[in-house]
């Protein structure tokens, strides 16, 4: 079974700062595909990273990147440049690599302050 | 524009009555999704289909049937036999698989009266 643990149940980061979200998993395959899923007030999920688990270069999108280390099955994101927009409860999830179900951690809720 | 649509926004069900939670897409996806999500947990999967006419049960698809006799829509009803169904739901879709980008509703805030 495929777990996914996000050990940090609320943040806060000031405005234009950096702020990592930590995740572990645990699965014993070895081709799988990572996410990270932010979910704002309106309660709209957007996906906000993708990391394949054979890529050894961490996944990017703008200010948004990961640290993926495979062997310690870990799976942060980092946020740089910090916005207001930014506030949300953001989700790690692990799916396989031609799987239909798709596991979610616990969340983290992150607070952008001005 | 292509997207997901669910209704109704809320919806508050009186004990013993089935209710029904509508999921529409016009992206031409062949998997659909349903999940619960519960105050300070992740998201859970309920049921999923990956084709017309077929589908799975999830994590936690006691109290719960879905249909898919369409590729466009997969409702879900929430039984009376689902005690605690006070919970946010989503509907989310992708062109094959859960490895790929999932694009999911807005969602509905079902209630107990």
């Amino acid at each position: 079974a495929q777990t996914v643990t996000q050990s940090q149940p609320e943040m806060s980061v000031q405005e234009a700062e950096t702020v990592t979200l930590s995740c572990t998993y645990d699965t014993s395959e070895n081709n799988y595909y990572l996410f990270w899923y932010k979910q704002p007030p309106s309660r709209q999920m957007i996906l906000v990273i993708r990391q394949e688990a054979y890529k050894q270069q961490n996944a990017t999108e703008n200010r948004f990147s990961v640290n993926f280390q495979k062997a310690a099955k870990s799976f942060s994101l980092k946020i740089s440049d910090s916005q207001l927009g930014d506030t949300a409860m953001y989700f790690c999830a692990l799916t396989m690599e031609y799987g239909n179900k798709l596991v979610f951690g616990a969340g983290t809720i992150l607070r952008v302050k001005s | 524009d292509g997207g997901i649509t669910q209704s109704p926004k809320y919806l508050f069900r009186k004990e013993g009555q089935n209710v029904t939670l509508s999921c529409e897409q016009n992206l031409n996806h062949d998997a659909m999704y349903w999940y619960r999500q519960d105050p300070g947990q992740g998201l859970r999967l309920i049921y999923y289909s990956q084709i017309v006419n077929d589908f799975q049960k999830g994590d936690i698809a006691e109290g719960y049937s879905v249909s898919r006799e369409k590729k466009e829509s997969f409702p879900l009803t929430v039984t009376s036999a689902q005690k605690n169904p006070t919970a946010f739901y989503l509907c989310a879709s992708s062109i094959r698989a859960t490895n790929e980008k999932l694009f999911f509703g807005s969602g509905t805030q079902l209630s107990v009266l």
